[in-house]
């Protein structure tokens, strides 16, 4: 029931195009869904984050979208660049852990 | 503001050798936590601390010790390195579990 499914494991899109990763969840307590994001080489750093009040948060060419029934959310990169090349991580906890449940990662490739 | 700083970066050790990896953190953040990466494993939980003085074992603590004497800085220990322990260690700290962490850059272990 802590578990958080992350799929796909590796992504390849090309520049302009949109990527979409998605995660789900069982933990209906769950209440913080963040996305971090990882440059080889590089610790992961928070990406963008959403609580359940919203079914979407947009920043810049980034998106959550989350669906509360579904217990799903997904990230979404609008006119992906390859500067964009990383792993992303999704996450999810509630405020009666201590801790943040972590997906297994995506790596994404944009090629030119 | 340095955020999250560990030390060192880099280092190989002998089977059987001891070491600790100090990381030190500046926002006056309350949770601390020892992350470990392997490839196509994600990001595997250690130890973590919720305050100065405290721990608590996450989903891979065998093999290794931490310590949380003062509020900015967690250690962790291997007292007897095995090659399995070569792995690329992340330390990171939270105002709480339910809010953002910030990572720091990384040691990346190899034990011969």
């Amino acid at each position: 029931q802590q578990q958080v499914k992350q799929s796909p494991q590796s992504l390849i899109v090309q520049k302009g195009g949109i990527s979409i990763i998605n995660c789900a969840y069982e933990n209906t307590a769950f209440d913080y869904f963040p996305w971090y994001q990882q440059f080889p080489g590089k610790g992961p750093a928070l990406l963008i984050a959403i609580r359940p009040d919203v079914s979407e948060k947009k920043e810049g060419r980034f998106t959550i979208s989350f669906n509360k029934s579904a217990k799903q959310f997904s990230l979404h990169i609008m006119d992906s660049q390859p500067g964009d090349s990383a792993t992303y991580f999704c996450a999810a906890s509630d405020y009666n852990t201590d801790k943040l449940i972590f997906g297994t990662g995506t790596r994404l490739q944009v090629f030119p | 503001n340095a955020g999250v700083t560990q030390t060192p970066k880099f280092r190989v050790l002998k089977t059987g050798q001891s070491m600790t990896l100090l990381c030190a953190q500046d926002m006056n953040h309350e949770y601390m936590y020892w992350y470990r990466q392997d490839p196509g494993m994600g990001l595997r939980l250690i130890h973590y601390s919720v305050g100065e003085g405290t721990t608590a074992k996450g989903e891979v603590p065998d093999g290794y010790n931490v310590s949380r004497l003062k509020k900015q800085n967690f250690l962790l220990g291997l007292e007897s390195a095995a090659p399995s322990q070569t792995s690329v260690y992340f330390c990171a700290s939270s105002q709480g579990a339910n809010y953002g962490y910030t990572f720091g850059s990384g040691t990346r272990l190899t034990v011969v």
